[in-house]
């Protein structure tokens, strides 16, 4: 089956401390995206790649880091400088035009103790 | 600037009434896309419908039907005969053909009661 996987669902961090999350897809799409998406609020863009070994900083990329080396994955690290971290993240990818609709993971949920 | 609003953040119907959700947006693009997602209590978004900017013709499917008014700026989602499935957070978006980056609404929370 093709799909998006996102791990783990739960994820549990003390401050200070970076945690990564990963994100994979089997569909052999181009760009992937990460976006945060805070209780009663949409989503918003974090960090997006349209190629691999290329991403860009969407509108709140502050205390985040990406890396894309490989198509079918891009996993995002939180770090300690990302002052409230928790949150719902969500991992999509899309063929790489604009006009073509992004699919989407499961989501990481992930708080901050 | 672009910007995606959805002024219900949340919406009680009971089974079989009709619901439209209500998406109002902005830009200055010329080409631009316009998609509604779905959000069920697991989190995961699902993909309902893109329409592009020049294609105006309204489009149903099933129970869903969507109305497309550029000149109003509006993106309206409608369900019609509602199910408690239906319950979701449904979120609007748009998306420049400069940009491609996806801009979201606010979502509104539909809770259908048997």
């Amino acid at each position: 089956d093709g799909g998006i996987t996102q791990s783990p669902k739960y994820l549990f961090r003390k401050e200070g401390q970076n945690v990564t999350l990963s994100c994979e897809q089997n569909l052999n799409h181009d760009a992937m995206y990460w976006y945060r998406q805070d209780p009663g609020q949409g989503l918003r863009l974090i960090y997006y790649s349209q190629i691999v070994n290329d991403f860009q900083k969407g509108d709140i990329a502050e205390g985040y880091s990406v890396s894309r080396e490989k198509k079918e994955s891009f996993p995002l690290t939180v770090t300690s400088a990302q002052k409230n971290p928790t949150a719902f993240y969500l991992c999509a990818s899309s063929i790489g035009t604009p006009v073509n609709e992004q699919f989407f993971g499961p989501g990481t949920r992930l708080t901050v103790l | 600037a672009q910007k995606v609003t959805q002024a219900q953040t949340e919406i009680s119907v009971v089974e079989k009434e009709d619901v439209t959700l209500d998406c109002v947006y902005e830009t200055r693009d010329t080409t631009y896309y316009l998609f509604w997602y779905k959000q069920p209590p697991s989190g995961e978004l699902v993909f309902l419908i893109r329409r592009n900017s020049f294609d105006e013709q309204n489009e149903i499917s099933g129970r869903y039907s969507w109305n497309f008014q550029k000149s109003t700026s509006s993106f309206n989602f409608t369900i019609t005969a509602s199910q408690v499935v239906d319950s979701a957070v449904y979120f609007c978006a748009l998306k420049s053909s400069n940009t491609g980056k996806l801009i979201f609404g606010q979502g509104t929370t539909l809770q259908v009661k048997p």
